[in-house]
């Protein structure tokens, strides 16, 4: 089982659109959480850090959920802009400093 | 700015051959890391570096070796390179949380 699993897609949504993804990590001791955006053929790039209390930036919130391991990210009022894959990362239990990836959900927002 | 560099951008090499993918970064950064990308895999963690001096496996380090020559370069080695080692390789540098940079890709096809 992988240690961080995404729905790969792809979310195929009209401009305006409230989308949502989720994300869950198998190890417990997880310590730190994000959600990186990649563009295609492109390197990932952060989008937002994931705090245990929820945090928003503008149309994106983000959710962390421990006992139930799992992480969400929502994107309300979609733009064009938005079309990318969205990338789960976990800092997991074993280093603070080993960054696991999930393989990505895509999103397609259309006009 | 540079922030982090890779060399090369893309390479095409033969079974058997070695290569080493270099990778440098300017922001003084003290954890360095190299990840792989496959179509419908998401980056997958091949090796990382927390501090100079020291260098640890990750999901995938199979078939590859690391040196942190420095502070500032971290290179990756195909000793024997196979075409299940056809892929995009990420570099990526952090300090402390949350973000990691990334390079702009290695583009490696090996035939």
């Amino acid at each position: 089982r992988k240690e961080v699993e995404q729905d790969p897609g792809p979310f195929n949504v009209p401009e305006g659109a409230t989308v949502a993804f989720n994300c869950t990590y198998s190890n417990s001791a997880s310590q730190s959480f994000f959600w990186y955006r990649q563009d295609c053929r492109k390197e990932p790039k952060l989008l937002m850090s994931v705090y245990s209390s929820g945090n928003e930036d503008g149309r994106f919130t983000a959710q962390l959920n421990r006992a139930s391991q799992y992480i969400s990210l929502l994107i309300r009022d979609s733009k064009l802009s938005d079309s990318a894959t969205y990338l789960c990362v976990v800092n997991t239990g074993d280093s603070s400093y080993k960054l696991i990836f999930g393989s990505g959900t895509r999103l397609l927002v259309r006009p | 700015n540079a922030g982090v560099t890779q060399t090369p951008k893309f390479q095409v090499l033969k079974t058997g051959q070695s290569m080493t993918l270099q990778c440098a970064q300017d922001m003084n950064h003290n954890s360095m890391y190299w990840y792989r990308q496959d179509p419908g895999m998401g980056l997958r963690l091949i090796y990382y570096s927390a501090s100079e001096g020291t260098t640890d496996k990750g999901e995938v380090p199979n078939g590859y070796n690391v040196s942190r020559l420095n502070k500032r370069e971290f290179s990756l080695r195909l000793e024997s390179a196979a075409p299940s080692q056809t892929s995009v390789y990420f570099c990526a540098s952090r300090q402390g949380w949350p973000e990691a940079f990334f390079g702009q890709g290695t583009r490696l096809t090996v035939v």
